[in-house]
């Protein structure tokens, strides 16, 4: 079984500061990915990036990178130069060798200007 | 154009009533997800679809029903409603091999009252 844990319920940012959001994850899969989505108050899931449990580098997408320590089983989401517009929920997400999207319960960030 | 369209995006109904959502994605992939995001954020995957296998959530209760015709369409299906079902319901798809983002709809808000 998979299991994603975000410890923060809520964060709050100053703009233009750097945030990180935590993610810790459980898996016996020999091979998965671990995701991070943005969910707006309009409530799309929004996908911003990723980092396959193989991977050497940490994945990095414009203002977001993904912190992944594999020995600690964490995948923290940094966002630096906060934006207003970055205020949302944040939810981390393991896909497991099933093809299966498991995800955390989120952050909610708040960018105060 | 759309890449994941659900609809309808609203839907208020009585308990006891029988509903269908419609999915449908446009990008080719194998995969297709229905998930359950409930009044405290947390998404809860119900079922997956990939070449015709279905995999359940245990969880589920069995008045959910995922139906398949093609593999660019999956409806969910809800006999006898009951409060507890209101909630936003997700679909999403992805490749289905290697580790890719899923792409979600936009959601559809029940409300059984």
């Amino acid at each position: 079984a998979q299991k994603i844990t975000q410890t923060q319920p809520g964060m709050f940012v100053q703009e233009k500061e750097a945030v990180t959001l935590d993610c810790t994850y459980d898996t016996s899969d020999p091979s998965y990915g671990l995701f991070w989505y943005k969910q707006p108050s309009s409530g799309e899931m929004i996908f911003l990036i990723y980092q396959g449990s193989y991977d050497q580098q940490n994945a990095t997408e414009g203002r977001y990178s993904l912190n992944f320590q594999k020995a600690r089983k964490s995948a923290n989401l940094v966002i630096s130069a906060s934006q207003l517009g970055d205020s949302a929920m944040y939810f981390c997400a393991i896909l497991n060798t099933g093809n299966q999207f498991y995800f955390g319960t989120g952050t909610s960030l708040t960018v105060i200007p | 154009d759309t890449a994941v369209s659900q609809t309808p995006k609203y839907l208020v109904t009585q308990m006891g009533n029988d509903k269908s959502i419609k999915c449908e994605q446009n990008l080719g992939h194998d995969t297709m997800y229905w998930y359950k995001q409930d009044s405290k954020k947390f998404l809860k995957i119900m079922f997956s679809y990939n070449n015709k296998e279905l995999i359940i959530n245990e969880t589920v209760p069995n008045r959910f029903s995922p139906k398949s015709p093609d593999k660019a369409h999956l409806n969910l299906h809800i006999n006898s409603l009951e409060l507890g079902d209101s909630a936003v319901y997700f679909c999403a798809s992805s490749l289905g091999a290697g580790i890719s983002e899923a792409f979600f709809g936009q959601g559809t808000r029940l409300t059984v009252v």
